[in-house]
């Protein structure tokens, strides 16, 4: 079983702080990496993507990938209370594959 | 950007009946569509994958001749969820997979609720 883990929260920040979320992966040949946000009720939405080891930043996103320890993370400066949602850790061995989802982390931006 | 409709939205059907629901991709041809089967609480578990023109391959534990996958244009996928009992009621979501690109594209996902 190929398993992607988060921690499931919640995670609460206060408006303006930085939110650290973070995912493991047990398959190393995964090598398409994504994060999404989902609320209650609706679809994911991507938020990046990041396929090689790194940082990769937009905006006020960044997500870091550390395919040696298999791990990514997605940072969100500024949260706003917007951003509170269910954050998932999405892993695929490659383009055209099914992407394996983590359980999610719901975060609580505080005003 | 790509966009796939999915509909119904939500849908209450009585057990034992079936009930059909549409993932099309208005503005790309999806080569593969992905179903998902999400409870409360829980992450999005992948039930089958289809590519356009072949027989849909099933997760292991979904029974295929209940979940009934369709994908015979580059454009649009069914399922059909038949004989639905309470224990099916769940959101269901459909991805699709640009040929072009690298990107999965979701569908607004359908609420089912069968009572």
């Amino acid at each position: 079983q190929k398993e992607v883990e988060q921690n499931s929260g919640p995670l609460s920040v206060p408006e303006g702080a930085i939110a650290s979320l973070n995912c493991t992966y047990s398959d190393r040949g995964s090598q398409s990496f994504f994060w999404y946000r989902q609320y209650s009720g609706k679809s994911p939405e991507l938020i990046m993507s990041i396929y090689s080891n790194g940082d990769k930043e937009d905006g006020r996103f960044t997500a870091q990938l550390n395919k040696a320890s298999q791990y990514v993370s997605l940072l969100i400066r500024d949260s706003q209370p917007s951003d509170s949602a269910t954050y998932l850790c999405a892993v695929s061995l490659n383009s055209g594959y099914a992407l394996n989802f983590g359980k999610g982390t719901s975060l609580l931006v505080t005003p | 950007g790509a966009v796939v409709s999915q509909h119904p939205s939500r849908v209450i059907c009585k057990s034992g009946t079936s009930v059909k629901i549409e993932c099309r991709s208005l503005d790309f041809q999806a080569t593969t569509m992905f179903w998902y089967r999400q409870f409360p609480k829980q992450s999005l578990m992948l039930m089958a994958t289809s590519n356009e023109g072949s027989k849909a391959t099933y997760e292991q534990g979904v029974e295929k001749d209940k979940f009934l996958i369709n994908h015979a244009s580059l454009t649009l996928s069914t399922l059909t969820v038949t004989s639905a009992h309470p224990e099916d009621s769940s959101f269901y979501i459909c991805s699709a997979r640009d040929r072009s690109s690298y990107g999965y594209t979701f569908g607004s996902g359908t609420r089912l609720t069968v009572v």
